[in-house]
């Protein structure tokens, strides 16, 4: 079965320090992998994605992620955290199912990074 | 958020009503979906749309109904049917094709509570 997991409910950082938002998938072929930012009460907004090609892939308000695909993960990250990036993260990797093009996703179940002063 | 809106933004429903969420996007995208999201839970797919006048039930599509009549609209009507209907209600929208690789887009969101 197709699944997405974030191991971590909750991830607490200090702000200046490296984050690192867990994400690992299961899903039959190359995976097509996403994260999204929500903030209380609003919609998601997209971070980046990898589709294909170098393993880091880099994306909005100063984020990255690492595919790495012989252990299955997705992590992302930020050199520097900010107060600011405290919010809900998603990670989502495409429903492979009729190879995709149905264009559906699956998503894990979200982390809480809450980066303090 | 830009290019996709959700109204209402809050809505409340007594037990046994139906109610309809809105959802319209102006940036020519093909495909539309309706998610739920509860706390803890992530994200569930109850519809999607990949062209107009066709849709697809998802994992939860019990006690829900859509439309898709035009390209820019794709309604959600949450029955007396569905039991547990309190929840954030999520649309988005993509271009279609490409293998999977287009990025969804999501709106604000309605927050729908059951009296």
């Amino acid at each position: 079965a197709q699944s997405v997991a974030q191991p971590e409910d909750q991830v607490n950082v200090a702000e200046g320090n490296p984050l690192t938002v867990k994400c690992t998938y299961s899903v039959s072929g190359n995976p097509y992998l996403f994260w999204y930012v929500q903030y209380p009460n609003r919609g998601l907004q997209f971070l980046l994605k990898y589709i294909t090609g170098d393993n880091l892939v880099k994306g909005s308000y100063g984020f990255e992620a690492e595919f790495n695909k012989s252990q299955t993960s997705f992590h992302l990250k930020k050199p520097s955290a900010l107060v600011s990036d405290s919010a809900l993260y998603f990670c989502a990797v495409r429903d492979m199912r009729y190879g995709g093009s149905q264009g559906n996703l699956i998503f894990g179940k979200g982390t809480k990074l809450s980066v303090k002063p | 958020d830009g290019g996709i809106t959700q109204s209402p933004k809050y809505l409340f429903r007594k037990e046994g009503q139906n109610v309809t969420l809105s959802c319209e996007q102006n940036l020519n995208h093909d495909a539309m979906y309706w998610y739920r999201q509860d706390p803890g839970q992530g994200l569930r797919l109850i519809y999607y749309s990949q062209i107009v006048n066709d849709f697809q039930k998802g994992d939860i599509a019990e006690g829900y109904s859509v439309s898709r009549e035009k390209k820019e609209s794709f309604p959600l009507t949450v029955t007396s049917a569905q039991k547990n209907p309190t929840a954030f209600y999520l649309c988005a929208s993509s271009y279609r094709g490409q293998g999977g690789t287009d990025t969804q887009y999501f709106g604000p969101g309605t927050r729908l509570t059951v009296l």
